[in-house]
């Protein structure tokens, strides 16, 4: 059974950083490219980041340069490391598996990030 | 502001059908990016609804369908019953600027 788990989550001041794990089981996780995924209280989903099986890494302007993702095969877990964090990344944030076809057909239960201070 | 717009909230009786609407542009729907749809019940993490376009994964019931055409697409919802009510998303992929994932704004779907 594919299983994604996610753990690290909290709350952060202003300009602080946050290092999320999300840790999976149940498939091949070297094979797949991963993503994280966010949604604010209340509003819709927004992509995050993207790392592809090669390492590579992908961010929409609105985490680049501040969020960094990488993943640890060996250990079958995915990170999200947030820096200079701001009250508009407060968010539950999923990791997710991509298929070829780049959907997103396995989610973990989400992590809770609160920037305030 | 979404890249795909959906409309905020449908509603239908049990038994009836409804579509939700996705609608996006040259660089991401029209420029042949599949088109993919996520339910959400309250609480809980998005699951996938509909993949490529019209694909069901394994479990999903055939009331419920998707398609595309040009720029748009659409989920349809047919034999509408309470547990239909959630929160539903269309994604896609997008060629422009920094995007590369983007999600339509989401729409709720109320069973009467």
């Amino acid at each position: 059974e594919v299983q994604l788990v996610e753990s690290g989550g909290g709350l952060v001041q202003p300009g602080g950083s946050l290092r999320l794990s999300c840790a999976a089981s149940g498939f091949t996780f070297s094979s797949y490219d991963m993503h994280w995924v966010r949604q604010a209280t209340g509003k819709g989903l927004e992509w995050v980041s993207a790392i592809g099986t090669a390492g590579d890494t992908y961010y929409p302007g609105s985490v680049k340069g501040r969020f960094t993702i990488s993943r640890e095969n060996a250990k079958n877990s995915l990170y999200l490391q947030m820096n200079s964090l701001r009250a508009g990344d407060t968010a539950v944030y999923y990791c997710a598996r991509t298929t070829v076809e780049r959907d997103f057909d396995y989610w973990g239960q989400g992590t809770l990030v609160t920037v305030s201070s | 502001q979404s890249v795909l717009t959906q409309p905020p909230s449908v509603s239908g009786a049990p038994g009836q059908r409804v579509t939700i609407s996705c609608t996006g542009s040259s660089s991401n729907i029209g420029a042949g990016y599949d088109v993919h749809w996520y339910q959400q019940l309250p609480g809980t993490a998005p699951k996938l609804l509909i993949y490529g376009n019209s694909n069901r994964p394994s479990g999903v019931p055939d009331r419920f369908s998707g398609s595309k055409s040009g720029t748009s697409a659409s989920l349809a919802i047919t034999g509408l019953q309470a547990e239909d009510e959630a929160d539903y998303y269309c994604q896609s992929y997008d060629s422009s600027l920094s995007a590369s994932v983007v999600f339509g704004g989401g729409t709720k779907l109320t069973v009467l």
